[in-house]
């Protein structure tokens, strides 16, 4: 089972400021089967990325994905208020489980 | 549009089972692959498993083996997660969440999560 490691757990920072979120993989994630999720209080988790860098449908393009093989970054350009909640990595390759990773709080300072 | 709606919170005593429903709209039902995630209060996400919907074909996570199944009615393009001899610690919202293509097996849309709580 692939384990996913995020880092940090919580991020404190202003709007505007740049955010560097980082998802490390225990073993190689099999063809950048990488996504990022993003989830606020009481919704559920909205797709972000998907392949390690591809943004889904409808997200700004202050998010960007980055990386391979185990280590993988989500970066937001610059952070609009409604951009503090919790996000995930969660690999899906070819071998479940399909693990998440534990979540990093991007929250306002 | 893509549309899952599950059915409502549910309480269940220890060791019952319970069932969670799973409507899909707007999309050919058969032609993608549907997971089960679960978040346990203040916690993160836990993936359970998938089904196939059109073959019915499963795949579940190692720690939920023997204790859930997942079904589907194609009639009425509905999923179903059954989880049996609940404890304490499944207490939980649990999500259905299709895969945002056939190629792409991220999960693109989710349900809005039923709550079960599992308390004597």
């Amino acid at each position: 089972e692939i384990v996913l490691t995020q880092s940090p757990g919580t991020l404190s920072l202003s709007p505007g400021e740049r955010a560097t979120l980082s998802c490390r993989a225990s073993q190689s994630v099999s063809s950048s089967y990488l996504a990022w999720y993003q989830q606020k209080p009481g919704q559920a988790p909205r797709l972000l990325i998907y392949g390690a860098s591809s943004r889904a449908t409808g997200i700004p393009d202050r998010f960007s994905g980055s990386g391979s093989g185990t280590d993988f970054t989500l970066t937001i350009s610059r952070l609009e208020p409604e951009d503090f909640a919790v996000y995930y990595c969660q690999q899906y390759g070819s071998s479940p489980p399909n693990t998440f990773g534990g979540g990093t709080k991007v929250e306002i300072k | 549009q893509v549309q899952l709606v599950q059915s409502g919170a549910e309480v269940k005593k220890p060791g019952a089972s319970v069932k969670v429903s799973c409507k899909a709209s707007g999309y050919t039902f058969t032609g993608y692959y549907m997971h089960w995630v679960r978040q346990a209060p203040g916690q993160g996400l836990e993936w359970m498993g998938w089904i196939n919907p059109n073959s019915g074909g499963t795949n579940y996570a190692q720690k939920f083996q023997g204790r859930v199944t997942m079904t589907r009615d194609t009639s009425i393009s509905t999923a179903y997660m059954e989880l049996s001899r609940l404890r304490s610690d499944d207490t939980a919202v649990y999500y259905c969440a299709r895969v945002l293509t056939t190629v792409t097996p991220a999960s693109g849309y989710w349900g809005q999560g039923t709550l079960v709580t599992v308390s004597s």
